[in-house]
């Protein structure tokens, strides 16, 4: 089944505690992307990556890093997580970025709590 | 820069209703691309529909339609024949070939809720 997986899918830590939030995609797709939701501000992407040792900013890439080491995994690193990205994080891929007829798939989300 | 306006936070309607979810973008781009996903209580996001700046065409599928305005910036979505499926937080975004391509900018999102 084609689909982005995210891992893990709830999340509660404490400020400073380094943690990664993992995601796969099967479906060989070169474009992928970091979102986060936060209420009354919709989705606003962090990074996303256009291939392989490929990746740039998105609009709120503050606080986070990402790498793309392998087509399929774009791991999303907060190094020293603080309470104010407590939030719902989204992963997506598509075939060859948002031009052109590419669906955008994205992950179930990924719940994070930072205390 | 690239800015997507949904002005309606929350709509109710009754089931079967029509109902039109309004969204307005702002960008310099001469190419651009919109989008709406739906995210049902359940929490994932759910592609509707994506549309190029070039193609001014309406689109339907099924009860959902697509009215596409370059004159007033608006790409406006109507569900008809509402049903309490159809209850969702929907969310239009944009992105631009020329102002940071492949950065896609979302709009605050609509909470639609379909009472039977």
């Amino acid at each position: 089944e084609a689909q982005v997986t995210q891992n893990p899918r709830y999340l509660i830590t404490v400020t400073g505690k380094k943690l990664t939030v993992t995601c796969s995609q099967n479906m060989n797709h070169e474009y992928m992307s970091w979102y986060r939701q936060d209420p009354g501000l919709g989705l606003r992407q962090i990074y996303y990556s256009m291939n392989v040792e490929v990746t740039d900013k998105g609009d709120v890439p503050e606080g986070y890093k990402v790498s793309r080491k392998e087509k399929r995994n774009f791991p999303l690193i907060l190094e020293s997580p603080s309470p104010n990205q407590t939030s719902l994080y989204f992963c997506a891929s598509s075939l060859l970025g948002l031009a052109g007829k590419n669906e955008q798939f994205f992950g179930p989300g990924t719940r994070l709590t930072v205390l | 820069a690239q800015k997507v306006t949904q002005a309606q936070t929350e709509i109710s309607v009754v089931e079967k209703e029509d109902v039109t979810l309004d969204c307005v973008y702002e960008t310099r781009d001469t190419t651009y691309y919109l989008f709406w996903y739906k995210q049902p209580p359940s929490g994932e996001l759910v592609f509707l529909i994506r549309r190029n700046s070039f193609d001014e065409q309406n689109e339907i599928s099924g009860r959902y339609s697509w009215n596409f305005q370059k004159s007033t910036s608006s790409f406006n979505f109507t569900i008809t024949a509402s049903q309490v499926v159809d209850s969702a937080v929907y969310f239009c975004a944009l992105s631009g070939d020329q102002t940071g391509a492949n950065n896609l900018f979302f709009g605050t999102g609509t909470r639609l809720t379909v009472i039977p």
